[in-house]
């Protein structure tokens, strides 16, 4: 079965710092790849998607992500976090012909002024 | 606005109980899904429905189980209620099976005492 990992579970950045968050998945096939944010008390946003084409993907909020296959990972990244960043990311992965979607365990991001 | 609704925002319930979750989803959508999000834990898919019919489960025991009306909306029940089944509760639907556009609810936050 599919799974998603997310080794970085509480993360601590300065505003204006650099952020990336690792995500790796466990999948031969073809995949879809997603990273969701989950502001406190809100429901879950989607950040940005991956389907295919361009492996770099830009989404929401000045958010990016790089689809690297041969490291079957799917990393996050912003050049300069806010304040407003604090949240909870999601990496998940939908599979082959399923349509469910296989999250990771997530990290907490908290960022200091 | 998630644009997915869901009711109740909280329920505390007993353990041996049963308890209905009801999800309305975004309009336009017709597909909807269910995950279970343990405090700490990624969102885990419980099911999915899909023309009022079950298309895919996940690894939960027949004590879940769901139901899709013909306007969409959908109820996710948990007969003989443990400690464990508490959690959030998160709704999300949907055009068509494929989940490639998903809209979350802002979840039902279930405790078991």
């Amino acid at each position: 079965a599919q799974s998603v990992s997310q080794h970085n579970h509480h993360v601590i950045l300065s505003e204006a710092a650099s952020l990336e968050l690792g995500c790796n998945y466990s999948y031969g096939g073809t995949v879809n790849l997603f990273w969701y944010v989950q502001y406190p008390g809100q429901h879950l946003q989607l950040l940005l998607k991956y389907f295919s084409g361009d492996p770099l993907v830009k989404g929401i909020k000045g958010f990016e992500a790089e689809f690297i296959k041969s490291k079957f990972s799917f990393n996050l990244r912003k050049p300069s976090v806010q304040w407003s960043d604090t949240a909870e990311y999601f990496c998940a992965v939908v599979t082959g012909t399923a349509s469910k979607l296989t999250f990771g365990t997530g990290t907490r991001l908290q960022v200091t002024l | 606005d998630a644009g997915v609704t869901q009711s109740p925002t909280h329920l505390i319930k007993t353990r041996g109980q049963q308890v209905t979750l009801r999800c309305s989803p975004k309009s336009g959508h017709d597909t909807v899904s269910w995950y279970q999000q343990a405090l700490g834990q990624g969102p885990q898919f419980i099911f999915q429905y899909y023309e009022e019919e079950e298309r895919q489960r996940g690894n939960f025991p027949d004590r879940f189980s769901g139901h899709q009306f013909p306007n969409y909306s959908s109820e996710l029940n948990v007969n003989a209620l443990l400690l464990g089944d508490s959690a959030l509760y998160l709704c999300a639907s949907s055009l068509g099976d494929r989940g490639y556009g998903y809209t979350f609810g802002s979840g039902t936050r279930l405790t078991v005492v």
